[in-house]
C-alpha cells in the first residue's frame, strides 16, 4: 500500500462552519504534512507533524487546527474560514523527517462561501 | 533562503517526440536534493525522479532523465518518447538535507501539454 488516502475529495463550506479534512496512510511513515495550493501556484507548506509531534508551524492562522491522533492519521480542522481559504489542500507522508521520498494525497479541494 | 525558477511557464511536445523542462535554483547549501513532481489533472503531486547534489551521476528513471549542472545551479528534466500520459503540470523542488529539513521550496511549475 502506497497511498495517501484524503477525505472528503470536494467541500464546500460558510465562513460559520466548523469541518475537517482527514488523510490516512499505512506505509508506516512517521512524518507527515498538510500544504495548501492555491490555482496554478505551487503548494506551500502548513504543518510537519514528525513522530506524531507539531515539528512545524509556518505561520499558518488559528483558523487552521492540525491534529495527528496516531502514526497513520493526520487531521485538519477548519473553523471560520475566509474566501480566500479557498484551494486544495496536499497531504503528504514520508518514512522520516527528511522527506526524500515523500508521497502525496490527491487533495482536497475546499471552497468557502 | 533557497530559490527555485522555472522560466517555461507552459509548453508543447508531439507525441513521441523529447522534450526538456528547465530548472535553475539558488542555494548557498552544498549538500541538498532535487526533485520533479508531476501533477496531472487528477491533482495528486507523484514524484518523478531525485537528484542528491553530491552525486556526479545524473539520475534517470525509464523514459525521464535528468541533467544536473551542479556549478551553474541548473536542473533540467527530459522526457523522452513523450505519451500523451505525460500531459501534467510539473514542478521543480529543492530541499536542503541538514538536519530538520523537512520543506520542500518549489518552482512555479511548467504546464506540459503533449499533443496527438
Amino acid at each position: 500500500d502506497t497511498e495517501v488516502t484524503q477525505t472528503p475529495k470536494h467541500l464546500v463550506m460558510g465562513m460559520t462552519n466548523k469541518k475537517s479534512l482527514k488523510c490516512e496512510q499505512h506505509m508506516g511513515h512517521r512524518a507527515m504534512y498538510w500544504y495548501k495550493q492555491k490555482a496554478k501556484k505551487p503548494p506551500e507548506l502548513m504543518f510537519v507533524y514528525s513522530y506524531e509531534k507539531l515539528s512545524i508551524n509556518e505561520s499558518v492562522p488559528s483558523r487552521f487546527s492540525p491534529e495527528c491522533p496516531n502514526s497513520s492519521l493526520l487531521n485538519l480542522h477548519l473553523h471560520a474560514l475566509q474566501p480566500e481559504d479557498s484551494a486544495l489542500y496536499l497531504c503528504a507522508s514520508s518514512p522520516s523527517q527528511v522527506n526524500t521520498e515523500a508521497f502525496f494525497g490527491q487533495g482536497t479541494r475546499l471552497t468557502v462561501v | 533562503a533557497q530559490t527555485v525558477t522555472q522560466s517555461q511557464p507552459e509548453m508543447s511536445v508531439q507525441e513521441a517526440e523529447t522534450v526538456t523542462l528547465s530548472c535553475t535554483y539558488d542555494t548557498s547549501e552544498s549538500n541538498y536534493y532535487l526533485f520533479w513532481y508531476k501533477q496531472p489533472p487528477s491533482r495528486q503531486m507523484i514524484l518523478v525522479i531525485r537528484q542528491e547534489a553530491y552525486k556526479q551521476q545524473n539520475a534517470t528513471e525509464n523514459r525521464f532523465s535528468v541533467n544536473f549542472q551542479k556549478a551553474a545551479k541548473s536542473f533540467s528534466l527530459k522526457i523522452s518518447d513523450s505519451q500523451l500520459g505525460d500531459t501534467a503540470m510539473y514542478f521543480c523542488a529543492f530541499m536542503n538535507s541538514g538536519a530538520g529539513s523537512y520543506q520542500l521550496t518549489f518552482g512555479k511549475g511548467t504546464k506540459l501539454s503533449v499533443i496527438p
